[in-house]
């Protein structure tokens, strides 16, 4: 089976810096992906690591490291319209599925 | 603009009914798949297809049936509607090759 853990919740103040965790155990890897999802609303992509180390990407950032099964979503200069649940799903071997943990919930207070 | 076009937003349905769930997407996907979501479970795979006329199963397929006739359409059916069904359904496709998903805007369905 497919395990990937993200923590539940975490709340950051405006204009801060906030790291969201990711582990996982998968069968196959094929690369990991971010996605941001506001309430009530439908996934939307945010990077795509399938090689070691950081790929940035305005105030976004995310890191991999394959062989400690790891990555990071990095937040950076936090905007209240970065509240919203922050997905990590690794893409698996041979039929493009993508395997998702339950969602990391980030508030941004003022 | 691409897109992944699903149905309905929202949806009330009984006990026992017979629903569909339709999804349709332009951008000539090969891989179609629904997932439900779930506070504190995230999405769950259901059920996925990689060509017209082929599925397979994800995760959590029992009571969920799917049908792809055309590329561009893959519809979840649910052959007898049980309130442990009531669940947030997402529909994404992705093109061979390249592993993102294009999610739909969802459909929020309540079983009485």
């Amino acid at each position: 089976g497919q395990n990937i853990d993200q923590p539940t919740e975490m709340t950051a103040t405006e204009g801060a810096i906030v790291q969201i965790n990711c582990t996982y155990q998968t069968s196959g890897f094929n690369g990991l992906f971010w996605y941001q999802q506001h309430a009530g609303e439908a996934p939307t992509f945010l990077s795509y690591n399938v090689l070691d180390g950081l790929e940035e990407k305005g105030r976004f950032s995310s890191f991999l490291s394959r062989s400690k099964g790891y990555s990071y979503l990095l937040l950076k200069e936090l905007q209240m319209k970065d509240s919203a649940s922050y997905l990590c799903a690794v893409s698996l071997y041979g039929n493009n599925r993508l395997a998702f943990g339950k969602g990391n919930q980030v508030v941004v207070i003022p | 603009d691409v897109k992944v076009t699903q149905s309905s937003r929202y949806l009330v349905k009984r006990t026992g009914e017979k629903v569909f769930l339709e999804c349709v997407q332009d951008m000539d996907h090969e891989n179609m798949f629904w997932y439900r979501q779930d506070p504190g479970l995230g999405l769950r795979l259901i059920y996925f297809s990689y060509d017209v006329k082929m599925k397979e199963k994800g995760d959590i397929p029992e009571g969920y049936s799917v049908s792809r006739e055309k590329k561009e359409r893959f519809s979840l059916i649910l052959e007898s509607a049980s309130t442990n069904q009531t669940s947030m359904y997402l529909c994404a496709s992705s093109s061979s090759g390249d592993f993102g998903y294009t999610f739909g805007s969802g459909t929020r369905l309540t079983v009485v």
